[in-house]
């Protein structure tokens, strides 16, 4: 059974502080991606990766970072927290193969800042 | 920068009634696809047309897809209230890499 897990479900953090998002596939995925979902906006990609150690900013990266130091991790770093960085997170992993199927999706992280 | 849009944006409906969704897109694409959205949870696939095909069905889904209009329609024949949810369409367009790029949704409420 495919598997995209999320390092929490729900998440409480003050103003300034670091969060750390992980992400993890069991399905030896090239690609993986960060999105964040806030109401009537849609999904927003903020950073993809698809490979081991490259990063590829999306349409909102402003505030995040990235890290992919192992093929199945993929970190999403706030650098100082804000509240307007109060979002739901949403992680997927997809297959580098020709064809490009389908995304699997993490349960996604709920993040509160204060 | 989302590439199909979804209407409507809700759509509520009696059980056992079918529900159409819509989704338009704006360039080329190698498949498109639909999601469907738990309240609170991640996405789930539902299902994949590629640009060479007109319909697919998986189940009670009908999904079709019109390249010369781009835009595709996805159709829930006898609606339970477990259908419930909000449904996404996403493209994979043909010079987007490996992205796919989302829709804003529709919210579905079947009432019982």
């Amino acid at each position: 059974d495919v598997k995209v897990t999320q390092s929490s479900r729900y998440l409480v953090k003050r103003t300034g502080e670091k969060v750390f998002l992980e992400c993890v596939q069991d399905m030896d995925h090239e690609n993986m991606f960060w999105y964040r979902q806030d109401p009537g906006l849609g999904l927003r990609l903020i950073y993809f990766s698809y490979d081991v150690k490259m990063k590829e900013k999306g349409d909102i990266p402003e505030g995040y970072s990235v890290s992919r130091e192992k093929k199945e991790r993929f970190s999403l770093i706030l650098e100082s927290a804000s509240t307007n960085q109060t979002s739901m997170y949403l992680c997927a992993s997809r297959t580098g193969t020709s064809g490009r199927g389908e995304q699997f999706f993490g349960p996604g992280t709920r993040l509160t800042v204060l | 920068s989302q590439q199909g849009e979804e209407d409507p944006q809700a759509l509520s409906i009696q059980e056992g009634e079918n529900a159409t969704m819509n989704c338009s897109y704006k360039t080329s694409i190698n498949n498109l696809q639909w999601y469907r959205q738990n309240s609170g949870r991640g996405l789930v696939h539902l299902i994949l047309i590629r640009s060479n095909e007109r319909e697919k069905h998986s189940g009670r889904l009908r999904v079709t897809l019109d390249t010369s209009k781009k835009s595709s329609s996805l159709l829930i024949t006898a609606s339970r209230a477990a259908d419930t949810a909000s449904y996404f369409c996403a493209t994979d367009a043909q010079h987007a890499g490996n992205m796919l790029t989302f829709g804003g949704g529709t919210r579905l409420m079947v009432k019982p």
